[in-house]
């Protein structure tokens, strides 16, 4: 069945450092690809997705893109603040149309002044 | 519209025991989606439903299990004879329908269940 792995956390940085997440995935057919984010006390958000092969998606300074040739979908930000401190989880959709996701185990970024 | 609501925020209950746990999604979102999620781990699917139809349920869902939106609103679930490896965090999520195209889960806080 379809599965996503992820680098294990946490993974510590100082402010303005480079974020580079790891994830692979396995998957029939063609899926979906995203990034969600957990903040401390607060719900599971959409951070960034990527439909097809080659999109990149992009939000708040993150990217990711879609490498079919090497099922994977690297999660990168270039300088990171204090405020990115979070859990981020790789998911993947097999089917657009209905949406069910299958998650990472998730990555915790902790990023100190 | 305040999100998707999920209630109570945390139960803890002993070895046996029926919880029960309500979500209240977005009020025009017509899917709404149950996940597990155990620390350390990511969410895990557990069954969806579109407007009062429950369309799929994963095989996590045991015969414990069981979960309605009767009307196609809100949604529960509840676990009868919980065992301990029941605890864990419940989420609820909710997003609408157009064609094809991926529309995105929208998630409650979640309701964390401890069982003793």
């Amino acid at each position: 069945g379809d599965s996503v792995t992820q680098m294990e956390g946490p993974v510590t940085l100082s402010e303005e450092a480079f974020l580079t997440i790891n994830c692979t995935y396995t998957a029939t057919g063609y899926p979906s690809l995203f990034w969600y984010v957990q903040y401390p006390g607060e719900g599971l958000q959409l951070l960034l997705k990527a439909t097809k092969a080659d999109d990149k998606g992009s939000n708040k300074g993150f990217e990711a893109t879609y490498r079919k040739e090497t099922t994977s979908f690297h999660l990168e930000k270039g300088s990171v603040q204090v405020s990115d401190s979070a859990v981020y989880f790789c998911a993947l959709s097999g089917n657009a149309s209905w949406g069910k996701l299958q998650f990472g185990a998730g990555t915790q970024v902790v990023v100190t002044p | 519209d305040t999100g998707v609501s999920q209630d109570p925020r945390h139960k803890i209950t002993k070895r046996g025991q029926n919880v029960t746990f309500r979500c209240d999604p977005i009020s025009e979102h017509n899917r709404l989606y149950w996940y597990r999620q155990t620390l350390g781990q990511g969410p895990e699917f557990l069954t969806y439903f579109q407007n009062e139809a429950q369309l799929e349920k994963s095989r996590l869902l045991s015969d414990r299990f069981s979960a309605e939106r009767p009307k196609g609103s809100f949604s529960t679930l509840e676990i009868q004879r919980t065992e301990q490896g029941d605890s864990a965090m419940y989420l609820c999520a909710s997003s609408t329908t157009s064609g094809g195209s991926y529309n995105e889960q929208f998630f409650g806080p979640g309701t964390r269940l401890t069982v003793l």
